[in-house]
């Protein structure tokens, strides 16, 4: 597509439940970031993926934490038993080949209650 | 791994002023340094980068300086306009590492 695609744009959900979150990138571009935006914050590094290499997860805050990208396209990150503290616009990112010119999605906005 | 400070906070200028967005990187490797506006509701949108080997770059009314030595980079806007109004986030990407680390964001008001 033209650019980066997340769905859903709002996720409400109750503590304690399972939610994904789903990332299209832009086709062609070989790396896909995620990144949490807490309200009035800056962009906190989650997760980092590149073409067939094993992503880097150092910025996943606890293992309730996943994400999977498959066929090197879409990617859905996974997060099992939210608190309220995961609340928060989860952003993606994909890119050409990794180095430079990050396009972002316009996120998913979480809210767990 | 690298630390990106932000520099202020926030920002209100009058339309037709020049704006001034500053930050610092702490690892010496950095060599990508992008800047990125976001609107309300919306993604990060990038508008300008530098790369380390220039020391300045411009684009229309939006200019980027770096000081490598000094470890610092700035956006500059000139002659605001109320569509100026956003946050915006630095970044910088080390040569070890193959994300961005942002920094803490500057909300920019223009006043018309």
């Amino acid at each position: 597509g033209a650019g980066v695609s997340q769905s859903p744009s709002n996720k409400v959900t109750e503590k304690g439940k399972d939610v994904e979150l789903r990332c299209d990138p832009i086709s062609g571009h070989t790396a896909l970031y995620w990144y949490r935006q807490s309200l009035g914050q800056g962009l906190e590094f989650l997760i980092y993926f590149q073409g067939n290499s094993a992503p880097d997860k150092s910025g996943l805050p606890s293992d309730r934490f996943s994400a999977e990208r498959t066929g090197g396209s879409v990617s859905t990150l996974t997060i099992q038993r939210t608190q309220q503290e995961d609340s928060a616009v989860y952003l993606c990112a994909s890119s050409l080949d990794g180095s430079y010119g990050y396009t972002f999605g316009s996120g998913t906005r979480l809210t767990v209650v | 791994g690298e630390n990106v400070e932000q520099h202020p906070s926030t920002l209100s200028v009058q339309e037709g002023d020049s704006a001034v967005i500053k930050c610092t990187y702490s690892d010496s490797a950095s060599n990508y340094f992008p800047w990125y506006k976001q609107e309300l509701g919306k993604g990060p949108q990038l508008i300008i980068d530098i790369r380390s080997n220039v020391g300045e770059k411009k684009d229309q009314r939006i200019a980027v300086t770096l000081n490598k030595t000094a470890k610092h980079f700035s956006l500059h806007i000139t002659e605001t306009q109320p569509e100026d109004s956003a946050v915006y986030f630095c970044a910088a990407l080390s040569g070890s590492a193959r994300q961005l680390t942002f920094g803490s964001g500057t909300q920019l008001t223009v006043l018309p």
